[in-house]
């Protein structure tokens, strides 16, 4: 298939564990973003990139929380030290390079985090 | 302030009939995009409809439309002819201005849709 992939699909861990979750944009795509989305909630940003770079990291809850896309593709979100409050649905989404306000995003089917 | 809110944590339809999906939208920007996607419970967010600030005309998309009202900032999604397939969350999200730098969209908590039979 031709959209955003993320592997795992489902991840339970233990407190304290350090986890990886990985996203594969669609070909071509310039952007990607992270989002959590908790249980009933919206989806809540964490960072986007542009290419190699993180442009916007503002939405990171801590700095146990950190990303990465070193070759402008796949990206791979990590988090150190898990809590139970890090248990939700982790989104990535990508996007073509657009100016201005429009451009959707285009989202994966998520990695679901279960933190015991 | 939110950015973006949804006072209607569940809406419920009758089949072919249509519902209105509230949306109201905080910005100081003159430049922004609204967004509605639909969420099954599958968990893929499905985009649907787009209308940007300068839009003159309310946007549409098959049996979805958009009725923006820019002066009390409000951007309602409205589906016709509501389908058993259309029960889902259904969230409304902003990207602001390009000179804010923010390229991502702010998403609202969601109103939960069921279609009744």
């Amino acid at each position: 298939g031709a959209g955003v992939s993320q592997t795992p699909s489902n991840k339970v861990t233990e407190k304290g564990k350090y986890v990886e979750l990985r996203c594969d944009p669609i070909s071509g795509h310039t952007a990607l973003y992270w989002y959590r989305q908790s249980l009933g909630q919206g989806p809540e940003f964490l960072i986007y990139f542009q290419g190699t770079g993180a442009a916007d990291d503002s939405g990171l809850p801590n700095d146990r929380f950190f990303a990465v896309r070193p070759e402008g593709s796949v990206s791979t979100l990590k988090i150190q030290r898990t809590e139970r409050g890090d248990s939700a649905v982790y989104l990535c989404a990508s996007s073509p390079m657009t100016y201005g306000v429009g451009g959707e995003l285009f989202f994966g089917e998520g990695s679901r985090l279960t933190v015991l | 302030a939110q950015k973006i809110t949804q006072t209607q944590p569940g809406m419920f339809v009758q089949e072919k009939e249509a519902v209105t999906l509230d949306c109201t939208y905080d910005t100081s920007d003159q430049s922004y995009g609204l967004f509605w996607y639909k969420q099954p419970s599958s968990g893929e967010m499905i985009f649907l409809i787009y209308q940007g600030s300068y839009d003159e005309q309310n946007a549409t998309e098959g049996r979805y439309s958009l009725n923006f009202q820019k002066a009390r900032k409000s951007a309602n999604l409205v589906i016709s002819a509501s389908q058993l397939g259309d029960s889902a969350m259904y969230f409304c999200a902003m990207r602001e201005g390009p000179d804010t730098g923010r390229r991502a969209l702010t998403f609202g908590s969601g109103t939960r849709l069921q279609v009744q039979p």
